[in-house]
């Protein structure tokens, strides 16, 4: 029962340095998302995929890319990452909006990067 | 300007109160309203989702909402110090179907 699993749990980087956060669902949710997470800020959504093949950037997608490979993987890279990236990424997926739409995220368990 | 506003607290209540956690919204179109609840170190988790104006009660919780005054609230009877957390609201607006995330309330529960 395994849900969103992310990878991997703790990163430290130097400033310029590249890597990319690996997120996998065994839901068969259709969405996916990215986010970001820093102490007085809130969740803020960084990209997100409604589909496989499909990808739309969030509030915060400047510094990042992402890739959705399949329905069950969503990745996250930064190319040259900075001090300012220092933050608990989040990788999410959803049920299929009903009623009155509105989407019930389910969490991975985080991502605690640190930029030097 | 976060369409989503919540006090950060921390809001303290003693063990078997009453937590009451509040959160207003800017978009009068929102159709849907979420609560998270989040341990410290870890993941956000759906706790309770409220479409329809009035009280929406899931055992020890309560979620009321009232779209004439943009307001969505989350009400925690006989708190426990287990339900010591932040609780996020989450909010579709602007005719997406995404939530804006609240920034959260940091609730204590104390012995």
């Amino acid at each position: 029962n395994a849900g969103v699993t992310q990878t991997p749990k703790f990163q430290v980087l130097k400033t310029g340095q590249s890597m990319t956060l690996q997120c996998a669902q065994d839901m068969n949710h259709n969405s996916m998302y990215w986010y970001r997470q820093d102490p007085g800020m809130g969740l803020r959504l960084i990209y997100y995929s409604a589909s496989e093949g499909t990808t739309d950037k969030g509030e915060v997608p400047n510094g990042y890319n992402v890739s959705r490979l399949n329905k069950r993987e969503f990745s996250l890279r930064l190319e040259s990452a900075a001090p300012s990236q220092t933050s608990v990424y989040f990788c999410a997926s959803s049920d299929p909006p009903f009623r009155g739409g509105g989407e019930k995220l389910f969490f991975g368990s985080g991502t605690q990067l640190s930029v030097l | 300007q976060k369409e989503v506003e919540q006090n950060s607290g921390p809001l303290s209540v003693p063990e078997g109160a009453i937590a009451s956690l509040n959160c207003t919204y800017s978009d009068r179109g929102s159709q849907s309203f979420f609560w998270y609840r989040q341990y410290s170190g870890k993941s956000p988790e759906l706790i309770m989702s409220i479409y329809s104006n009035g009280d929406k009660e899931d055992g020890r919780f309560t979620a009321q909402l009232n779209k004439a005054s943009q307001y969505v609230s989350l009400l925690i009877r006989d708190s426990q110090p287990s339900d010591s957390a932040t609780y996020l609201c989450a909010v579709p607006s602007g005719g997406s179907y995404i939530p804006t995330f609240g920034r959260g309330t940091s609730l204590i529960v104390h012995p």
